[in-house]
């Protein structure tokens, strides 16, 4: 079945410095989307990447799919105190666990920690 | 707009003891998921539901069973709960779609420990 991993597990920095996670599919994705989850919150939904190649910015925050649309990363620039959290990316396939309706698949996620 | 609500939000149960997640949402989502979240294991699917009366078994389903009587709700039973199912339960919904075109939104959790 599709595996996802993400990379780093965790990561430490300190405040203003940039930040970036990777996301690699065994198979080629139609989609994927990015969550963020704080400290003792529940998964929040950031974005969706559909396009090969594509790039999308949300202020501080760059996601990118790539070409093969087998891999993804959300790069964080100058981080703040209140990126602390997980951010899980989530690629879509149409078929999983052997039914027929597209499910996500969530990465085991990348924990950011900032230091003021 | 209260979008996914999970109860309880805490609950400590005894080995053996059962109990029931409740699951609801007023977006009119078709789709419906359960997940478990352990440290270090992010977020694994349990059951998951594509319509009222509709559910299927993801990736970790052993030891609990789930009901979608009606649309808003969908209901996560243990059935003789086991300490390896002391977990964070999280339910998500979503409009639908295969492949899955739209984000996914995320009750606030549930905290169970099995004593």
């Amino acid at each position: 079945g599709q595996q996802v991993m993400q990379i780093p597990q965790y990561q430490h920095v300190q405040e203003g410095e940039d930040f970036t996670t990777y996301c690699n599919s065994s198979t080629t994705l139609s989609n994927i989307q990015w969550y963020k989850q704080r400290p003792g919150g529940h998964p929040v939904f950031l974005i969706q990447l559909v396009k090969s190649g594509e790039v999308k910015k949300q202020k501080r925050l760059t996601f990118q799919f790539g070409e093969a649309k087998k891999n993804s990363s959300l790069h964080i620039t100058a981080t703040q105190t209140t990126d602390v959290g997980t951010y899980f990316c989530a690629p879509a396939a149409v078929w999983n666990y052997g039914g027929s309706q597209g499910n996500l698949i969530f990465g085991k996620g990348t924990k950011l920690s900032v230091k003021p | 707009n209260a979008g996914v609500t999970q109860t309880p939000k805490f609950r400590v149960l005894k080995t053996g003891q059962s109990m029931t997640l409740l699951c609801a949402q007023d977006m009119n989502h078709e789709y419906m998921y359960w997940y478990r979240q352990d440290p270090g294991m992010g977020l694994r699917l349990i059951h998951y539901s594509v319509g009222e009366g509709t559910t299927a078994k993801g990736e970790v389903p052993d030891g609990y069973n789930v009901s979608r009587l009606k649309k808003q709700n969908f209901l996560l039973g243990l059935e003789s709960a086991a300490p390896s199912q002391t977990s964070v339960y999280f339910c998500a919904s979503t409009i639908g779609g295969n492949p899955i075109y739209y984000g996914y939104t995320f009750g606030s959790g549930t905290r169970l420990t099995v004593v």
